[in-house]
């Protein structure tokens, strides 16, 4: 079954580009939405952003002045980067399959640990 | 935008029912029928367990159910159980296509 695996750095300095991948495993990027989503510490999920496997994409009017999602459908994988990160991004960072309307995230990576701190 | 409001926290004693509640606005939950349920277990990624407000995937127990009325979607699990205790988040799609998680909810089994 399909599955999705994120990697990146475990930490990042403040001011500078948080930049994580999905590796999408055992499925096609083809016909879905690949999304991030954060959970800072002990708080709530927040959804950062899709790309659609057409390489459209939408992110919460929160980041969006921070955020870059893109897609390398060669290499089944999507990309997040984050600018200007603060202690505030410091999150377990996930990414997500997400099936065209109606719109549910139905399979979802493991999660990755972001801290950012100098 | 605003998370959509759900209560902190929920509990119940096993074998009982319980039920938590979700609430947008008409730019979301009362908008589209396109509310999705989330379990998540501490440490552990989130488990989709209720889509487009009432539908289960498959292998997830018929214990669980959605609806939805207005602008406030509701999951409801019966017959509780020590492993249904964990954080249950609800999430829209939005006007502006973009998606909106609820604050989350804590159910404790007692």
């Amino acid at each position: 079954q399909v599955q999705l695996q994120e990697s990146g750095p475990g930490l990042v300095k403040p001011s500078e580009t948080l930049s994580l991948t999905c590796t999408v495993s055992g499925g096609s990027i083809s016909g879905y939405f690949w999304s991030w989503i954060r959970q800072p510490p002990g708080k709530e999920l927040e959804w950062i952003g899709y790309i659609h496997y057409s390489g459209s994409t939408n992110c919460n009017p929160s980041l969006k002045s921070r955020v870059t999602i893109s897609v390398d459908a060669s290499k089944n994988q999507f990309s997040l980067k984050l600018s200007s990160v603060t202690a505030a991004d410091t999150a377990v960072y996930y990414c997500a399959r997400e099936v065209p309307t109606p719109y549910y995230m139905d399979v979802w990576g493991k999660g990755t640990t972001v801290t950012v701190s100098s | 935008q605003s998370a959509l409001t759900q209560p902190a926290s929920v509990s119940g004693s096993p074998g009982q029912s319980i039920t938590i509640s979700c609430t947008g606005t008409s730019s979301d939950v009362g908008g589209y029928n396109y509310v999705s349920w989330y379990q998540q277990h501490p440490g552990k990624a989130p488990k989709l367990m209720i889509y487009e407000v009432s539908n289960r995937p498959s292998g997830v127990s018929n214990r669980f159910s959605g609806s939805k009325s207005g602008n406030t979607a509701s999951l409801s699990i019966s017959g509780l159980q020590a492993q249904d205790e964990a954080d249950y988040y609800c999430t829209s799609y939005t006007s502006s296509s973009t998606r909106l998680f609820g604050g989350g909810t804590k159910l404790t089994v007692l």
